[in-house]
């Protein structure tokens, strides 16, 4: 089925350690994105990719870095975790940019640092 | 700065009708999307909204008012698995999503 995969789902970390969440999608989007998800809070943006080889800071970049080495991959890596990183992120894709609004979600990593 | 107003929880009964209100203020307008969130799922989509006025999609529909800064979601027939969160994202003049807090539906029988 295609779509978007994250990985993991979940993961349990130890502050200052450093950590990867995966992200991969099959369906040829230029545009990819990483959302933090947090209780009481609307969706945040972190960072965002519109086409392979480019990537912008969203709303909370701080503590986090991503790359776009292709159409596929949109790992997002925290250098060093700090507890107030807990939180549920989302991997999405869209078309074109914001353009088309239609974002696809995957099924999100729940990271806790303690 | 840009705000996002929707309640955050209402209850309602299987079968019956509810509307969900949003209200948003933010740089500029690209239109306003609603998305279905289930517990511990991801987030999908429901509807857009560029022009004012109501787009009926099914047991759902979405109105838009660009003036007032409001939108609201329809739901009828409600099923319990209607059961989720409702998030209400305009788009802003940068075409950048700014996402509620979601409004919890809880349907009872």
């Amino acid at each position: 089925i295609a779509g978007i995969t994250q990985a993991p789902t979940s993961q349990i970390l130890a502050a200052g350690r450093r950590m990867t969440l995966r992200c991969t999608q099959d369906m040829r989007h230029n545009a990819m994105y990483w959302y933090r998800q947090d209780l009481g809070l609307g969706l945040r943006l972190i960072h965002y990719s519109n086409t392979a080889g480019t990537t912008g800071k969203g709303e909370v970049p701080d503590g986090y870095s991503v790359s776009r080495a292709n159409t596929d991959d949109f790992p997002l890596t925290l250098a060093s975790a700090v507890p107030s990183q807990t939180s549920v992120y989302f991997c999405a894709s869209s078309e074109e940019g914001h353009l088309t609004g239609e974002l696809f979600f995957g099924e999100g990593s729940r990271l806790t640092v303690l | 700065g840009q705000n996002i107003d929707q309640p955050t929880e209402m209850t309602a009964t299987e079968g019956a009708i509810v509307q969900i209100n949003c209200t948003y203020q933010t740089s500029g307008f690209n239109g306003l999307f609603w998305y279905q969130q289930h517990a511990g799922e991801a987030p999908t989509f429901l509807s857009y909204n560029v022009l004012d006025g109501l787009e009926e999609k099914g047991r759902f529909s979405s109105f838009l008012s660009r003036s007032k800064g409001y939108s609201y979601l329809l739901l009828k027939e409600l099923q319990m698995k209607d059961s989720a969160s409702y998030l209400c994202a305009p788009m802003d003049s940068n075409y950048q999503l700014i996402w509620g807090a979601g409004t919890k539906l809880i349907i009872k029988p």
